[in-house]
């Protein structure tokens, strides 16, 4: 079975704080892909990043990080210096091959970045 | 690339109506998802095809709910008889194993409501 967990429900931060975005995984396979969306209030869903199971290294893309730790089960997705335009919810996603590759996604973060 | 193309945008109809809901994939992708977005349930897979063939439709809700795929290029999700609870947005997405790096590729999707 795979579950994906974002333990946050809502954050709100004020503008140009930097903001950390939790996701723990369950799955019992060792190949897996980890994602994260991004879902404005306009409601089409923007992909952000892949990561592989079998890749540990994190990625920084601009204002945008993750750090994936296999030991812990966690992709956390980092926003440094955060923006109003960063308020959106947010989707952590699991899948493999067993499931055709077919997200699996977290209940989602509403992140909200005040002025 | 025009990306997924989903229609309606927006559907209204009254309880007891049949809805069809339509998706065109991207082109030369041979995976695609049926994906339904509540509040309370967040973001659910319904079925997912593979050249054209469902491979799993475990999360279709009930008798009601029906998908196809007759080519490449087309899917529809019809709900019929509608009921209130299956107010929602419906999202379509497509991926193939190359694209498997760029994420998948949703819809606008569908902003159901049924009265």
């Amino acid at each position: 079975a795979q579950k994906v967990t974002q333990a946050q429900t809502e954050i709100s931060v004020v503008e140009k704080e930097d903001v950390t975005l939790d996701c723990v995984y369950e799955t019992r396979d060792t190949t897996y892909y980890l994602f994260w969306y991004k879902q404005p209030p306009s409601g089409e869903l923007v992909f952000l990043i892949r990561r592989n199971s079998f890749d540990e290294q994190n990625e920084i893309s601009g204002r945008y990080s993750w750090n994936f730790q296999k030991s812990t089960s966690s992709f956390n997705f980092t926003i440094t210096a955060s923006q109003v335009v960063d308020s959106a919810v947010y989707f952590c996603a699991l899948a493999n091959s067993n499931s055709g590759y077919a997200l699996n996604f977290g209940k989602g973060t509403s992140l909200l970045v005040t002025p | 690339d025009a990306g997924v193309i989903q229609s309606p945008r927006h559907e209204v109809t009254e309880m007891g109506q049949e809805v069809t809901l339509r998706c065109k994939p991207i082109s030369g992708h041979d995976y695609l998802f049926w994906y339904r977005q509540t509040m309370m349930r967040g973001l659910e897979l319904l079925i997912y095809f593979n050249n054209n063939v469902p491979i799993d439709d475990s999360g279709m809700p009930e008798d009601r709910f029906s998908a196809k795929m007759p080519n490449a290029s087309f899917s529809t999700l019809k709900i019929q008889p509608s009921e209130p609870r299956d107010s929602a947005v419906y999202f379509c997405a497509s991926s193939s194993r190359t694209a498997l790096n760029y994420g998948y590729t949703f819809g606008s999707g569908t902003r159901l409501t049924v009265v």
